[in-house]
């Protein structure tokens, strides 16, 4: 399965953008990026996905390299409630694609 | 928009006692996975179910453990003659359709202790 490497913390201010990082240069070409975060004993809660191109929605936006190898989490205005660890996750197209495999993430601390 | 609901949150059980955990999907979801997070690690997958069928149980370990999904009612993890090693928090996420990278939606998790 191909992997993904993340920072182990980030740091970021309230109401400043944030950008997360993911290296994935093992990606295959039909593999999607996916993204959750999980909120201090909660459970973890689906951010954005995408495949080729940029995405959009109202929790965030996903900008995907050229070469897909990386990608990039954007928080446009980072809140308090942001504060969460964030794992980047690939899935392949078909298959088990179900199998999510949570690493260890990016925990983001963000101050007041 | 009730999501997906986990019972109950906290769960303590001796060694040797079962422990049942109980998963209710969202509205319209037939499609349901079980994790587990052992402390300081993040979550594995364990078992996918639909409706009365087990799907893909390949995470899941041969003895003790079971799950099912009937036609009525939650979805079930059990967990035989528990021991120490099975503290963990245990999700269940549920989807719409199945595979297709198709978001899931996590409940909050039971937290299972074993003294």
């Amino acid at each position: 399965d191909a992997k993904t490497t993340q920072p182990n913390s980030m740091e970021s201010n309230e109401e400043e953008p944030v950008h997360l990082p993911c290296n994935h240069s093992t990606i295959s070409g039909t593999d999607y990026i996916h993204w959750y975060r999980q909120l201090p004993s909660q459970g973890p809660e689906y951010v954005i996905h995408g495949l080729t191109s940029n995405v959009n929605n109202r929790m965030a936006s996903l900008a995907i390299a050229e070469d897909r190898k990386s990608s990039t989490l954007i928080l446009h205005r980072a809140t308090l409630r942001d504060a969460a660890v964030y794992y980047c996750i690939l899935s392949p197209s078909g298959g088990s694609n179900y199998k999510l495999t949570f690493g260890k993430g990016t925990l983001l601390t963000v101050n007041p | 928009n009730a999501g997906v609901m986990q019972n109950p949150r906290h769960l303590v059980r001796r060694r040797g006692q079962e422990a049942r955990l109980r998963c209710s999907p969202m509205k319209g979801h037939s499609h349901v996975y079980w994790y587990r997070q052992l402390p300081e690690e993040g979550l594995k997958f364990m078992v996918y179910l639909q409706k009365e069928n087990i799907i893909d149980e390949s995470g899941m370990p041969k003895e003790r453990f079971s799950a099912e999904f009937p036609k009525e009612g939650p979805s079930i993890l059990r967990i035989q003659q528990v021991v120490r090693g099975d503290s963990a928090a245990y999700f269940c996420a549920s989807s719409p359709l199945g595979g297709d990278n198709q978001p899931q939606h996590f409940g909050d998790g039971t937290r299972l202790s074993i003294l």
